[in-house]
């Protein structure tokens, strides 16, 4: 039972124009919401979060917006450059139950900038 | 600051052989550790997760196992590999609530 799911295992975008990565969860308890960028051969690295209090968090080139009735979260990155090149992990948290606020990551989005 | 180190970076092993993949966290105490794995299709999938030495919970059963004998460092562990174990095994720390810090990971590949 997949809890955070990632429906579109490929984008492809032209540079300078807006990626939109989506996201969408079926646990009503998730409370926090994480995304993550991933090279080849790397470990993820930490992009940008959002809290369920809030409906949007923005940071330089990176947005991200909740909508929690629908149960959605996206990712929108503008201007997209070749550099945004990798795979996009959500994740999310919350504390329920014995859970100790682990992540659930979703399969990942492989986003494609190209110049 | 916090640092997050894992070793080796690739692996090749035979199928039946044992395994043994270690982390440290250095700039913290008392974190939240957690083994996640890659695998072809399935996203990041957690594997155990340790709240304290000698704590861990598993997430999947599996071949596999984890230890904590420190507060500080995280082992993976399995006495006789599979081919299915094959992966990109990552380790990663984390205060609760904080997100997680992954290290770089260990490409692991059994033949």
């Amino acid at each position: 039972d997949q809890q955070v799911k990632q429906n579109s295992p490929s984008l492809s975008v032209q540079e300078g124009r807006i990626s939109i990565l989506n996201c969408d969860y079926t646990n009503s308890m998730f409370d926090y919401f994480l995304w993550y960028k991933k090279y080849p051969a790397e470990g993820p690295t930490f992009l940008i979060s959002i809290s369920s209090i809030k409906d949007k968090n923005e940071d330089g080139r990176f947005t991200v917006f909740l909508n929690k009735s629908a149960k959605h979260l996206s990712l929108h990155i503008v201007p997209s450059q070749p550099g945004d090149s990798a795979v996009y992990f959500c994740a999310a948290s919350g504390y329920y139950g014995g859970s100790q606020g682990n992540l659930i990551f979703g399969k990942g989005t492989k986003l494609s900038v190209k110049p | 600051s916090q640092t997050i180190h894992q070793w080796p970076a690739t692996l090749v092993q035979p199928v039946g052989s044992p395994l043994s993949l270690e982390c440290t966290v250095e700039g913290t105490s008392n974190p939240n550790l957690y083994w996640y794995r890659q695998a072809a299709g399935r996203g990041l999938q957690l594997l155990f997760y340790s709240v304290g030495i000698g704590q861990i919970s598993s997430e999947v059963p599996q071949n596999l196992s984890a230890s904590r004998p420190q507060d500080r460092q995280f082992i993976l562990s399995s006495k006789k590999l599979l081919l299915s174990d094959s992966g990109f095994y990552l380790c990663a720390w984390s205060w609760p609530k904080d997100g997680a810090f992954f290290g770089q990971g260990t490409r692991l590949t059994v033949v």
